[in-house]
């Protein structure tokens, strides 16, 4: 059984268009992070969550960028408003004895 | 604030042959360190990681990487290598002291193992 698990494993959408990845850790911790990886290019930290509120975030996470735990299990990730250069593969991970990450969704800005 | 530099951006190799992916990092501050493979079209699996201790640091499928705090180095090797340890590595730090354990990726060693 993975330890994180990322829904969908792909999405394309329209440019302007809202989009919302999601995650789903689990087991019970409370660290969780966005991490994102351009094609081709390294993997980049985004945000990190702690007790439903952001501890840390990158310069990349603009105000474009959202992160919600809504039901306690499923964390979010919200674009609301995509552009072209936020086409990469994002990936959620959790904290644990080390960083567990997901599988990642790749979205797809057209 | 952390930086990690991975010097080669691809290293081909012919199977059975022993293998080193290297990494520098830069940091004020005393850093754990990683190494993760990304097979193609999967996630970040994590190889080994440095907290405190034995510099020698021993990992999954056979890897095993070294902590040089001198030469910040984090240099990742393996004695004979399989074509299917042909992935993307990358190398991470994250400091020590940081209350959220954010990882500082290098930009990923491409290995290609040949038969």
């Amino acid at each position: 059984e993975p330890e994180v698990t990322q829904t969908p494993s792909h999405q394309v959408t329209q440019m302007g268009q809202e989009v919302i990845l999601r995650c789903v850790p689990i087991s019970n911790h409370l660290y969780f992070y966005w991490y994102r990886q351009i094609l081709g290019q390294k993997v980049e930290f985004l945000v990190s969550f702690y007790n439903n509120e952001i501890s840390e975030k990158s310069e990349i996470f603009d105000d474009q960028f959202s992160v919600e735990r809504p039901d306690g299990s499923n964390f979010t990730l919200k674009i609301r408003s995509t552009k072209l250069e936020d086409s990469a593969m994002y990936f959620c991970a959790r904290q644990g004895d080390e960083q567990f990450f997901g599988p990642g969704t790749r979205l797809t800005v057209l | 604030a952390q930086s990690v530099t991975q010097l080669d951006s691809q290293v081909p190799v012919f199977e059975e042959a022993p293998v080193e992916l290297r990494c520098n990092y830069s940091s004020s501050v005393s850093v754990y360190l990683f190494w993760y493979v990304q097979y193609p079209n999967q996630g970040l699996q994590l190889l080994l990681k440095y907290l405190s201790g034995s510099t020698l640091v021993k990992g999954i499928n056979g890897f095993e990487a070294e902590f040089n705090k001198s030469q910040t180095s984090f240099h990742l090797r393996k004695p004979s290598v399989h074509i299917s340890d042909t992935a993307e590595y990358f190398c991470a730090v994250s400091a020590s002291s940081s209350n959220t354990g954010k990882l500082i990726f290098g930009q990923g060693t491409t290995l290609q193992v040949k038969p």
